[in-house]
């Protein structure tokens, strides 16, 4: 039973790259959320995803920041163009229903150069 | 603006002590409040708790929310090294997905 699996762990970009992350959900789960860790802060909501849709990127910023989670494969979080502000954990989760607990992942930590 | 407070920020103690971890919420159509243990890896889920003055128990752990003065605590006793972590709370409104947490409890426990 493989819980919610986040890659890469650790991730290095300069300014102006691309960072691309990655969440498989738990087994089962078609519904996953995106949420951001700065530093001494809290974790806060991003984007809600099923199965080819988003549901709600209320949380996301407008620009440079993009997800999708298509019908085969992993959840994809995009982030172009990265300044050292993107510098933080991402994590994922993962629940069966969209009311149900949600499961995280082991996040991506992403540091700007 | 829905809120999460925890407190205190960060606690040491030595092996053995009992702690006591507060969350307090203002969220509008409270649904349920959430406990997480965030080591180095993902934050793993403890309890979640929707009513009001039932005890949940883990082991050692053990958790209540009082619904009328909106707020949750997480009792651990007999503490050990590996309880050393983050402590995230999390409110959930209802008919929501979005969990909103708290900055969550530093907690070092000594050997």
């Amino acid at each position: 039973n493989a819980g919610v699996m986040q890659n890469p762990r650790h991730l290095v970009r300069r300014r102006g790259q691309e960072a691309r992350l990655r969440c498989s959900p738990m087994k089962g789960h078609s519904h996953v959320y995106w949420y951001r860790q700065l530093p001494e802060e809290g974790l806060k909501f991003m984007v809600y995803l099923q199965k080819e849709n988003i549901i709600d990127e209320s949380g996301m910023p407008k620009e440079r920041f993009s997800a999708e989670f298509p019908k085969e494969g992993p959840s994809i979080l995009r982030i172009q163009q990265v300044v050292r502000g993107d510098s933080a954990a991402y994590f994922c989760a993962s629940s069966w229903d969209f009311l149900e607990t949600q499961y995280f992942g082991p996040g991506t930590r992403l540091l700007v150069l | 603006e829905d809120k999460v407070v925890q407190s205190p920020l960060s606690l040491v103690v030595h092996e053995g002590d009992t702690v006591t971890l507060n969350c307090s919420y203002e969220v509008t159509n409270f649904r349920s409040l959430l406990w997480y243990k965030q080591e180095k890896k993902a934050p793993t889920f403890l309890f979640m708790l929707t009513s009001s003055g039932i005890e949940k128990k883990s082991g050692r752990l053990s958790s209540i929310l009082d619904k009328k003065e909106l707020f949750s605590i997480l009792n651990i006793t007999a503490t050990q090294t590996g309880d050393s972590a983050i402590y995230l709370c999390a409110a959930i409104t209802s008919g929501t997905y979005k969990y909103i947490f708290g900055t969550g409890t530093r907690l070092k426990v000594l050997a």
